[in-house]
C-alpha cells in the first residue's frame, strides 16, 4: 500500500540535544509538508518542499530545519530542543498544491 | 489569530442519530475547505472537502455544508455509528498561492455511544 511513514512514532530527547526526525512516502508525490501539533491546539504548518524548493513558514523559529535529499524522504531536525517544542509532529504530501494531503502517523516528540 | 474556529471540542451521540460538527473561520479569501479525521495513533486521514462555490457537497453517510456569509461550515454524519468515534479537523486553503497550505482548526472530539 502506499503511504507516508513516519520514524521514529516516540522520540525522547533532552533539552538542547539535536534531534531528526524523519518521513518517507511510497506515493511519489512532489510536495511534502511537516506539521507541529501542540496538545489540544491546531496543525501548524512549519514548512513545505515542492520537489527540492523549500519554503519556510515566516513564523517557523529557525531552531528548526529541514532536508529533502530525493523525492521519497524528508527529515525535519531541531537544533536545540526546548521544552516548549514538546509536540506531535506530522508530514504530509501530495501531488501538487491543489491535491489532498495525505499524513503520516506522526512522531510524539518529549523534551526532558 | 485563529483563522479557522472549532468551538465544541467534543460531542457525544447516540448510534443511528445525526452528528454535526461545526466549524467557523474570519478569513473571507480561504475558498477550499476541507474535513480530516483522526484516530488516536494515527494520522489525520482526508474525509470530504467543498470548495467555496458550492454550498453543499454530499459522500455517503457525510455532507458539508458551506455558508459562506456566515463564513460558517458544518458536517454532517447520518447515521452514526461507533466506527465514526474519533477527532474531527475542519482546514481552510486560500485563494490562489503556490503553497498548499492548510489551516487547520483545534478538532472536535466525535463519540458514538452503541
Amino acid at each position: 500500500d502506499a503511504m507516508v511513514i513516519q520514524n521514529p512514532r516516540y522520540q525522547v530527547t533532552q533539552f538542547g540535544k539535536p534531534v531528526t526526525l524523519s518521513c518517507s512516502q511510497t506515493l511519489n508525490h512532489n510536495v511534502m509538508y511537516w506539521y507541529q501539533q501542540k496538545s489540544s491546539q491546531a496543525p501548524k504548518l512549519l514548512f513545505h518542499y515542492y520537489d527540492k524548493d523549500f519554503n519556510n513558514e515566516a513564523d517557523t523559529p529557525d531552531n528548526f530545519q529541514s532536508r529533502r535529499p530525493n523525492t521519497s524522504f524528508c527529515f525535519l531536525d531541531i537544533r536545540s530542543p526546548g521544552l516548549g517544542d514538546a509536540a506531535m509532529y506530522l508530514c504530509a504530501t501530495s501531488r501538487d498544491f491543489s491535491e489532498t494531503q495525505y499524513f503520516g502517523p506522526g512522531t510524539r516528540l518529549l523534551v526532558l | 489569530d485563529q483563522q479557522v474556529k472549532q468551538n465544541s471540542p467534543s460531542l457525544s451521540v447516540q448510534e443511528g442519530r445525526i452528528s454535526i460538527l461545526n466549524c467557523d473561520y474570519t478569513n473571507s479569501m480561504f475558498d477550499y475547505f476541507l474535513w480530516y479525521k483522526k484516530y488516536p495513533a494515527e494520522g489525520p486521514t482526508f474525509l470530504i472537502s467543498i470548495s467555496s462555490i458550492k454550498d453543499k457537497n454530499e459522500d455517503g453517510r457525510f455532507t458539508v455544508f458551506l455558508n459562506k456569509s456566515a463564513k460558517h461550515l458544518s458536517l454532517h454524519i447520518v447515521p452514526s455509528q461507533p466506527g465514526d468515534s474519533a477527532v474531527y479537523f475542519c482546514a481552510a486553503k486560500g485563494r490562489g498561492g503556490n503553497t498548499g497550505k492548510l489551516i487547520f482548526g483545534q478538532g472536535t472530539t466525535l463519540q458514538v455511544k452503541p
